[in-house]
């Protein structure tokens, strides 16, 4: 079966430190998605790019969070400087659309659980 | 933050029972997909209906869509203990999926 790899799928670190999640989406998908999955906030939407061009990732902190897709197998989400409220679980999905309106179903990561102390 | 409401936020029921979770969205949608997550786990997808569509079966499951209220429920039938997950509904619009608050169901033997 495809899947989506993601790592590291755990890490702690301390404050202040910068963190980079690398994910590999499924061969062939165009969309890719980058998910916070909090208690308190749910599933929050922080970026997603489609044929490796960001379309939105207005759900970023802008100055501390990027994402990029420096190619077609490789998605990475960066926090610099980290802080302790970026405890989460970072969630990659990839899907694959083929029209405007296309369904863009989607593959989830296991996850990257991140705990800043 | 989340666009879009699901009810209950938990359910318990006794295997062989009938479960029933309803989403609320917000925006226009192309479709609206239903996503199920064990502990500890990524999301999984289970279904989807387009927004032209009112009703859809897939083995347990049932969804419905109302467009003109904005909401979809999600039926599972004959639930089982290994149906014990947290299901999301997931507004598209675009490309774009945005996900519910979830429903906790937990399915007792």
């Amino acid at each position: 079966d495809a899947r989506v790899t993601q790592t590291p799928r755990d890490k702690v670190t301390e404050m202040g430190q910068e963190v980079t999640m690398r994910c590999q989406p499924i061969l062939g998908h165009n969309t890719v998605f980058w998910y916070r999955q909090t208690m308190m906030q749910g599933l929050e939407l922080l970026a997603y790019f489609r044929n490796r061009a960001p379309l939105d990732d207005s759900g970023m902190p802008k100055d501390r969070f990027s994402a990029e897709m420096p190619d077609a197998t490789l998605a990475t989400l960066k926090i610099q400087p980290s802080e302790p409220r970026d405890s989460a679980v970072y969630f990659c999905a990839s899907g694959l659309v083929s029209g405007g309106t296309g369904a863009n179903v989607l593959t989830f990561g296991a996850g990257s659980r991140l705990t800043v102390l | 933050s989340q666009q879009g409401e699901e009810d209950p936020q938990a359910l318990s029921i006794q295997e062989g029972e009938n479960a029933t979770m309803n989403c609320s969205y917000k925006t226009s949608i192309n479709n609206l997909q239903w996503y199920r997550q064990n502990s500890g786990r990524g999301l999984v997808h289970l279904i989807l209906i387009r927004s032209n569509e009112r009703e859809k079966h897939s083995g347990r499951l049932r969804v419905t869509l109302d467009t003109s209220k904005k909401s979809s429920s999600l039926l599972i039938t004959a639930s089982r203990a290994a149906d014990t997950a947290s299901y999301f509904c997931a507004e598209t619009s675009g490309s774009r999926l945005t996900f519910g608050e979830g429903t906790q169901l937990t399915v007792n033997p």
